[in-house]
Order: structure tokens, then sequence, then C-alpha cells
């Protein structure tokens, strides 16, 4: 069974900050991986999706890359900013469904 | 192009009550699906429909769940009678083919507030 796991839960780190957040997951049997941002109140926006057979894909100031041997993912994003503030949820794709992690809750401090 | 519409976007209700949710997907968008979070808990995947018909509803919790889509267009997701464990917020997306969650998009998510 499909499990992934986010760390950290939550983040705050000050305006400017570089940072990475973190994905595993347990079975290396995936289609692709996709990051998604939440924010209150608001649905889930996918910000970057890596293809099983890719290795990363950026979008500005976002780069994920995937190991899918290792089962991990992680987002970087650079020069940090306080409209980042938000939830990134990290989610695998089994089939036709996905599977989430819980999520880790990112502050930018201005 | 309009989003996927969920509404309402919030809703309280006693426990033994019946709720309604509806989700409106994006035109043209055969694919739709929901999906649930509970407090403290992950994004579970509820259903997913090919226009009317449900694909897959592995993920339905129990019976007291009935999802519908008639004519294909919109779905109703009705919970009766409500529990206290099924408050959350239910998520539905749509998307044109029946992706590996590629394209797919989400509505806002209807808060559900069973006391």
């Amino acid at each position: 069974k499909q499990e992934v796991t986010q760390i950290p839960a939550a983040l705050s780190v000050p305006e400017g900050e570089n940072l990475v957040l973190n994905c595993s997951f347990t079975d290396s049997a995936i289609y692709n991986l996709q990051w998604f941002r939440q924010d209150p109140g608001k649905g889930l926006t996918s910000l970057l999706l890596i293809q099983s057979s890719q290795r990363e894909q950026t979008s500005g100031r976002l780069n994920a890359s995937l190991d899918k041997s290792s089962g991990r993912s992680t987002l970087y994003i650079a020069a940090s900013q306080p409209g980042d503030s938000a939830t990134y949820l990290c989610a695998v794709s089994n089939n036709y469904q996905l599977i989430w992690g819980a999520g880790t809750k990112l502050i930018i401090k201005p | 192009e309009a989003g996927v519409t969920q509404f309402p976007s919030h809703s309280v209700i006693e426990k033994g009550q019946t709720v309604t949710l509806r989700c409106d997907p994006i035109s043209g968008h055969d694919n739709l699906y929901w999906y649930r979070r509970v407090m403290g808990k992950e994004i579970k995947f509820l259903l997913h429909f090919v226009k009317e018909s449900k694909q897959d509803e592995s993920g339905m919790p129990n019976n007291r769940f009935l999802a519908e889509r008639t004519g294909g267009t919109y779905s109703t997701l009705k919970v009766q009678p409500a529990e206290l464990e099924d408050s959350g917020v239910y998520f539905c997306a749509s998307s044109h083919e029946p992706g590996t969650g590629a394209g797919y998009t989400f509505g806002s998510g209807t808060r559900l507030t069973v006391v």
C-alpha cells in the first residue's frame, strides 16, 4: 500500500531564504508525482508534475526533483517571498488515484 | 474557462442529518473525481466518474455516502445520515482525459462540519 510522507509538517523562514520541502513514498511504481499548493479557503493548484521517467521539473523559482528508486522528491523554492506562504502538498499517482502526503505548512516572514 | 465549482463552501449540520454537496466540473470534462480530507489526515480518494458512470468507487468509506452524476454533468455527494467523523473538506476535480493526476482542476472544496 502506497504511503506518502512529507517533512517537515510546518516551516517558518525569513523572506529571501532558499528552502527545501521533502516528500517520500513507499512504492516506487508510480506514474508521476505532483506538488500542489493550497491557500486557505482555496482549491488545490498544481505547481509541478514530474513523470516517472523524469528527474526534475522547473517553473520560475520552483524546482522539483524525483528519485523514484529511493522514493523521494524535493521541492526547492528559491528566494522565498511572503506570497509563497501556503500549504504545499505532494501527491503520487497510482492508476487514476492520487495518494497524498499530509502537507507542509510554509510561512514566509517579511 | 470557468473552473470547477463546488457548493456550498461551508456546511454545518447536526449528527444524523443529511447533507448534499455539489460539484460542477469544467464544461466538457468527462472525468470527475471526489476527494476528502478529514481533520488531521491526508487527502483521500473517494471516487471517479467517467461521464455518468462510476469508474472507481473504492474510496467511498461506507454506504452512508452516495454519489451521483446524472447526465454526466454536475455531480452530487450525499451523506445520510452524517456522523461526526465525516467532518472535513470535500474536494472535487475534473479532467478532460482520464489522466493519472495530470490535467486535473480542483474546486475550492466544501468544508463540512458535523456537530
